[in-house]
């Protein structure tokens, strides 16, 4: 167990819809990632947050929103959903007091199914 | 720009036979961190190990090493007396100073047939 929480586990939605992912980043860490991955693009990095604030950004949709609340814990939104973004949603989190080199810890993730 | 290459699509071997798994990195840091994680059938990524690009001494941690060869760009990981337990998908990563964000090789299914 990483200490890292995501949910929910599973999710199927139908195109078109909205949903939003959630994350708890172990004790201790600031920083929060969000990452992408499907069978055919592997493990794509999202978004990145530090202490509230977006610190880096991966190949993140215009569709696709975060933000990392005062208790440190993140919300992933996704909208307008396609056949395409089903997937599995992983948070990962760290103390990221190196500059972004620190250990990452994963989630167990969401799996998202859209239908 | 970083790149990580794990040429690797797809590996079987037969329990308890030693495997490697290979990955090569590209940056122009001098300062980066290598890293290993495996993702077993269940979903979750788990961490292996942290690497220094100032460390460049092998570590060895029960039946799993590691090979960092900063002259060749890579940093190997074997799996000794292989068991159907290690059946995973395994991920190589790359963190430099530039760029601050994680960026991960495309992964080797290791299965283990017993």
């Amino acid at each position: 167990d990483s200490g890292v929480t995501q949910t929910p586990k599973h999710l199927i939605t139908a195109t078109g819809q909205r949903v939003t992912l959630r994350c708890s980043p172990r004790s201790g860490d600031l920083s929060v990632y969000w990452y992408q991955q499907s069978l055919d693009q592997g493990l794509q990095f999202l978004i990145q947050y530090y202490n509230g604030e977006e610190r880096a950004k991966g190949n993140i949709l215009e569709r696709f929103s975060a933000q990392q609340f005062p208790d440190l814990h993140s919300e992933l939104n996704l909208s307008s959903l396609e056949l395409g973004d089903s997937a599995l949603y992983f948070c990962a989190s760290s103390v990221d007091l190196a500059g972004g080199t620190d250990t990452q810890y994963f989630g167990p993730g969401t799996r998202l199914t859209v239908l | 720009a970083q790149k990580v290459t794990q040429a690797q699509t797809e590996i079987s071997v037969v329990e308890k036979e030693d495997v490697t798994l290979d990955c090569v990195y590209e940056t122009r840091d001098t300062t980066y961190y290598l890293f290993w994680y495996k993702q077993p059938p269940s979903g979750e990524l788990v961490f292996l190990i942290r690497r220094n690009s100032f460390d460049e001494q092998n570590e060895i941690s029960g039946r799993y090493s590691w090979n960092f060869q900063k002259s060749t760009s890579s940093f190997n990981f074997t799996i000794t007396a292989s068991q159907v337990v290690d059946s995973a998908v395994y991920f190589c990563a790359l963190s430099a100073n530039t760029g601050n964000q994680f960026y991960f090789g495309t992964g080797t299914s290791l299965t283990v047939i017993p």
